[in-house]
């Protein structure tokens, strides 16, 4: 059983389109994470996000920490190709610092 | 300044061997992580090494698998008498610290196969 659930697991759109994908959990978290993953790569650092209802803002994407830090979501203006990966979320939930990631879900972004 | 290695890229053994992979994080950093990834799946916590406390071992999959750090930097993970389900990427990461909101910087991963 996932702490966190992703969804979807899989979505592609055509260069151009918006999408938005959600990373969500019962448990409370003190932090929670965004990564890129491509193939063949580890994963890469997108954004922290660290206070219930922050919003944050990297170029075209937008991510938003839910008002009680159970759930996430990453949203994609304008997709492009290079926008293309896994993206996986992940979440600490003790003082321990151990993170707890999610299945992730894959984005194809067609020309 | 260098990022996390992994050593080697890729791996293909025979069942019933045993495999070390190796990890050598970001210099300075204190936290370390294993990871376990499927194809096309999420990330499957293995260990976490933080300073000179003693590691969580919570998510090792079974006895076959260990793991150490030696002075605090680099890390071997251990396999023993290899199965076909240990197929995968194992991926290390290491943070500046393992507090609440540390960054992981992840290494390439190896790959390794079990035939």
């Amino acid at each position: 059983t996932q702490l966190l659930e992703q969804s979807p697991q899989f979505l592609s759109i055509q260069e151009g389109e918006n999408l938005t994908v959600y990373c969500n959990s019962s448990s409370v978290f003190s932090s929670l994470q965004w990564y890129r993953q491509e193939p063949g790569e580890g994963p890469v650092l997108l954004v922290t996000v660290v206070t219930g209802g922050e919003v944050k803002k990297l170029k075209r994407l937008t991510f938003q920490f839910g008002d009680a830090r159970k759930d996430s979501s990453l949203h994609i203006t304008a997709a492009q190709p290079g926008d293309t990966g896994l993206y996986l979320c992940a979440g600490v939930t003790d003082s321990w610092g151990k993170f707890q990631f999610g299945a992730g879900t894959q984005v194809v972004v067609t020309p | 300044g260098a990022g996390v290695s992994q050593s080697p890229s890729n791996k293909v053994t025979e069942k019933g061997k045993d495999v070390e992979l190796r990890c050598d994080p970001i210099s300075g950093h204190t936290a370390l992580y294993w990871y376990r990834q499927s194809l096309g799946q999420g990330l499957e916590f293995l260990i976490y090494f933080q300073g000179n406390s003693a590691p969580d071992k919570s998510g090792l999959p079974s006895d076959r698998f260990s793991a150490e750090r030696t002075g605090g930097s680099v890390s071997t993970l251990t396999i023993q008498r290899t199965q076909q389900e240990d197929s995968a990427v194992y991926l290390c990461a290491s943070s500046l610290a393992g507090t609440q909101i540390g960054e992981q910087y992840f290494g390439p991963g190896t790959r390794l196969t079990v035939t």
